[in-house]
């Protein structure tokens, strides 16, 4: 069965620290990759996706980025970290076979504060 | 700008009732909806679809409706159970990568 890993759980960094969030998937090959971003009150935000190794497509501009250095690996980074990049980051898969009508499988989730 | 909205931040309702939660779109090519239910701190989870085909999904005790000419959409939970207090999002797509248009979300509450 396919699983899905994110870590760390929570992390509190200072403002313009660097920032290295990874997720990595279990149990599937090829999978498309999606980081999402839930800000509080707000819904889910797509943030990165990636439908193979070093192939990432950017939603929103901002100051975080994403790589994909091995086919199972996704990782949201950031050089500066702001306020505003507080939140609750969910790393998503799904099998990327049936295009937009495949089910995304979430991750458990990194709450991140930035102080 | 959102093109997936839930209108209603919460509901309440009673063990055994019926939860009705809504779920509005924009985008008239959405072609694939789903909903998701997540618990604190934990990520959401896939709850039932929809294809654009179809006006009505049923699996258990979870029916997904669509109405195409409304842009609208609509998830019944009967009879709701205590467990099924959570965020729910209702989600869209019409791309073949597979990118969703998420609602901000409802947060239902179960009450005894």
């Amino acid at each position: 069965s396919q699983t899905i890993h994110q870590w760390p759980a929570t992390l509190v960094q200072p403002v313009g620290s660097p920032l290295s969030l990874e997720c990595t998937v279990e149990g599937t090959s090829n999978p498309n990759l999606y980081w999402y971003r839930q800000a509080a009150g707000r819904g889910l935000q797509l943030l990165f996706y990636s439908v193979g190794i070093g192939q990432i497509s950017s939603e929103v501009p901002q100051n975080l980025s994403a790589s994909r250095p091995q086919d199972r690996q996704f990782i949201l980074s950031s050089k500066k970290l702001l306020l505003s990049d507080s939140g609750f980051y969910l790393c998503a898969w799904s099998a990327g076979t049936s295009g937009g009508s495949d089910t995304q499988y979430f991750g458990p989730g990194t709450r991140l504060t930035v102080l | 700008d959102q093109q997936v909205k839930q209108n209603s931040p919460s509901l309440s309702v009673q063990e055994g009732r019926i939860s009705i939660l809504n779920c509005d779109y924009t985008n008239s090519m959405f072609d694939y909806f789903l909903w998701y239910k997540k618990y604190p701190a934990e990520g959401p989870t896939f709850l039932i679809s929809i294809s654009s085909i179809k006006d009505k999904n049923e699996d258990g005790r979870f029916t997904v409706f669509l109405n195409k000419s409304a842009k609208h959409l609509s998830l019944h939970i009967v009879p709701s159970q205590p467990g099924d207090s959570a965020v729910y999002f209702c989600a869209a797509t019409l791309d073949s990568w597979g990118k969703f248009q998420f609602g901000a979300g409802t947060q239902v509450v179960v009450t005894p």
